[in-house]
């Protein structure tokens, strides 16, 4: 099947590390990307990693990613409370991508 | 670049009436999605398109809805009639060719059918 699968919510206060988990069925995935969704709004690539590597790091955002266990997961370090949003991880199984359900990230300051 | 713009914002209509959605894609951008939101089922790709030609339909619910890219810069998402159940989020992205090219996603379309 098809299925990218995501827990449903994380709280975290102002400054800690978040850290959001996906996993994913299919290992023929060749990219897996993440996206943020703010509320009214549409989803905002955050960043993608290529399933040939096991880290990505950019700025704030770390992905790491373990093809033997099809898991993906980022980290937001000294998250904000303009980090709070829902992310999506997604999975290119085809041109289209196929996403997860989101993860509501709440920031208490 | 503006983006991806997608019409109206919001839409309101009654059961039964016809209601079309537009989508202007980022200039240069060769795919062209159509995703809709609800909260039972998250986001589900209905249809694409390469080069203003359908790629894969499997995704649209049912004969009510159709969608057109009549050329590179515009197409349009259709259903009719409307029913309660469509009431969703649906939004419009392109990407450009190339292995992995991530989409870029419109602001979406909230529409309510009473």
């Amino acid at each position: 099947g098809e299925d990218v699968e995501q827990s449903l919510f994380l709280s975290v206060r102002e400054g800690d590390s978040s850290v959001i988990n996906c996993t994913y069925t299919d290992s023929s995935s060749t990219y897996l990307y993440w996206y943020k969704q703010e509320p009214g709004a549409g989803l905002q690539l955050l960043t993608y990693i290529f399933s040939n590597m096991d880290m990505k790091q950019d700025q704030r955002l770390t992905v790491l990613l373990n093809k033997k266990d099809k898991h993906l997961s980022l980290r937001i370090a000294d998250t904000q409370t303009g980090d709070s949003a829902i992310y999506f991880c997604a999975e290119n199984l085809r041109r289209a991508l196929t996403f997860g359900s989101g993860t509501r990230l709440q920031v208490q300051p | 670049d503006a983006g991806v713009i997608q019409s109206p914002r919001h839409e309101v209509t009654e059961m039964g009436q016809e209601v079309t959605l537009r989508c202007k894609p980022i200039s240069g951008h060769d795919y062209l999605f159509w995703y809709r939101q609800t909260m039972m089922r998250g986001l589900e790709l209905l249809i694409y398109f390469n080069n203003n030609v359908p790629i894969d339909d499997s995704g649209m619910p049912e004969d009510r809805f159709s969608a057109k890219m009549p050329n590179a810069s515009f197409s349009t998402l259709k259903i009719q009639p409307s029913e309660p159940r469509d009431s969703a989020v649906y939004f419009c992205a392109s990407s450009p060719s190339g292995a992995g090219s991530p989409l870029h996603f419109g602001n979406g379309t909230r529409l309510t059918v009473t």
